[in-house]
Formats: structure tokens, C-alpha cells, sequence
């Protein structure tokens, strides 16, 4: 079965920080990856998503992720937050299967201090 | 629409009570898709539809929990006797096919007291 798993849990950084979140799913096969944001009070809305080619794909907000396939990784990085960055981060794998769902990771709680 | 509409945005029911969300996806998407969202993080998948043939179920709790999607009405997501451990965000999502992105409606909390 797919899984996928999410380093940490809550990661709390200043304004102009670095950030990595680590991702890892197994499944064998053909997959889709995804990072989702969820801001405070709000829905769900799609940073990025991996289906084929280029490994290192660019999503909104100056968000980027690196597929790497030999890891089993799907890294979510930004070079500088910002305070509007404070969020819960979920990252996601779909087979490529086409059985459709989308299995998501406990999600990472990102705090920014100003 | 241009977006996933689900009403309604919060629902309270006693525990016992039945409880009914709706959904109504994206115009011109084929596929409709819930999730469950306990305690702000575990999504699960529930259930997908395909038009109004059930596309797959194998997340769903067979006893209390029933959907449909019904031609020119919106979907629903019904749960019969609801439990304490039923309090969670229900999203619903909607595609234009297999394998396309899918979009996420704001969700629907349901607390059982």
C-alpha cells in the first residue's frame, strides 16, 4: 500500500529562513506527487505537483520540490519565508495507476515568526 | 462553477443523528472525490465517483457512510448514526478525468457532540 511520510511535524523558523520539509512515500511504481497548503481557516490549495519530467519542479509563492526517485523523495523548499508562509504543508502521492485517490502525509505545521 | 462548492460549512449533530454534506464540483469534471480530515492533519480517502457510477470505494465505512452523485443534482456524502470519532473536515474534490489535478472544495466540519 501507498504511504507517505512527512519528517516533521512542526517546524517553526524566522521571517528570511531557509525551509526544507522532507517527504518520502513508498510505492514501486509510476507516481504523481503533490504538496498541498492549508492556510489557517482556509481550504486546500496545490503549491506544486510532480507527474513526469524535469525533476526540480517550481510551484506559486517561490516554492520548489526535487523528485527524487532512487530516495523515494519529494523535498518541498524555499529559500527566504515570510510570515504569510505560516501554514500547515501536506505532501501527497497518487499512483500513476489512475486508481485516482490521493494519499496524503500528516502534514508539517510551519510556523514563521516575524 | 470554477470552483468546488460544498455546503453546508459547518454541521453539528448529536451523536445518534444523521448528517448529510453536499457537493457540487467543478462544471464539466466527471470525477468527484471525498476526504476526511480528523484532528487538522490524517486526510483519508473515502470514496470517488465517476459521473454517478462509483469509481472506487475502498475507504469508505461500509455501516453508516453512503454517497451518491446523482445526474443534474449535487453529490452527497450521508452518514447514518453519527459517532463522536465522525467529527472531521469532509473535502470534497473534483477532476476532469484520470490522472488530472484535483481541486478541492473549502470542506465541510462536522462536529458530533
Amino acid at each position: 500500500a501507498q504511504s507517505v511520510s512527512q519528517h516533521n511535524h512542526h517546524v517553526i523558523l524566522s521571517e528570511a529562513a531557509s525551509l526544507e520539509l522532507g517527504c518520502n512515500y513508498s510505492y514501486g511504481g509510476t507516481v504523481n506527487l503533490f504538496w498541498y497548503v492549508q492556510y489557517p481557516g482556509q481550504h486546500l490549495q496545490l503549491l506544486l505537483k510532480y507527474f513526469s519530467g524535469d525533476p526540480l519542479v517550481k510551484g506559486i509563492k517561490g516554492f520548489e520540490a526535487e523528485f527524487i526517485k532512487s530516495k523515494f523523495s519529494f523535498n518541498l523548499r524555499k529559500p527566504s519565508v515570510q510570515w504569510s508562509d505560516t501554514a500547515e504543508y501536506f505532501c501527497a502521492v497518487r499512483s500513476g495507476n489512475r486508481d485516482d485517490k490521493i494519499i496524503f502525509g500528516k502534514g508539517t505545521r510551519l510556523h514563521i515568526l516575524p | 462553477g470554477e470552483e468546488v462548492a460544498q455546503t453546508p460549512k459547518h454541521l453539528v449533530r448529536g451523536e445518534g443523528q444523521k448528517a448529510k454534506l453536499y457537493c457540487a464540483p467543478i462544471k464539466g469534471h466527471s470525477y468527484v472525490f471525498w476526504y476526511q480530515q480528523v484532528l487538522k492533519n490524517e486526510f483519508k480517502f473515502l470514496i470517488s465517483f465517476q459521473n454517478e457510477n462509483v469509481f472506487d470505494e475502498t475507504g469508505m465505512p461500509k455501516e453508516r457512510f453512503s454517497a451518491k452523485c446523482l445526474p443534474n443534482s449535487p453529490c452527497s456524502l450521508e452518514i447514518q448514526a453519527t459517532k463522536l470519532e465522525d467529527s472531521a473536515v469532509y473535502f470534497c474534490a473534483s477532476s476532469q478525468g484520470p490522472g488530472r489535478e484535483q481541486y478541492f472544495g473549502p470542506g465541510t466540519r462536522l462536529t458530533v457532540t
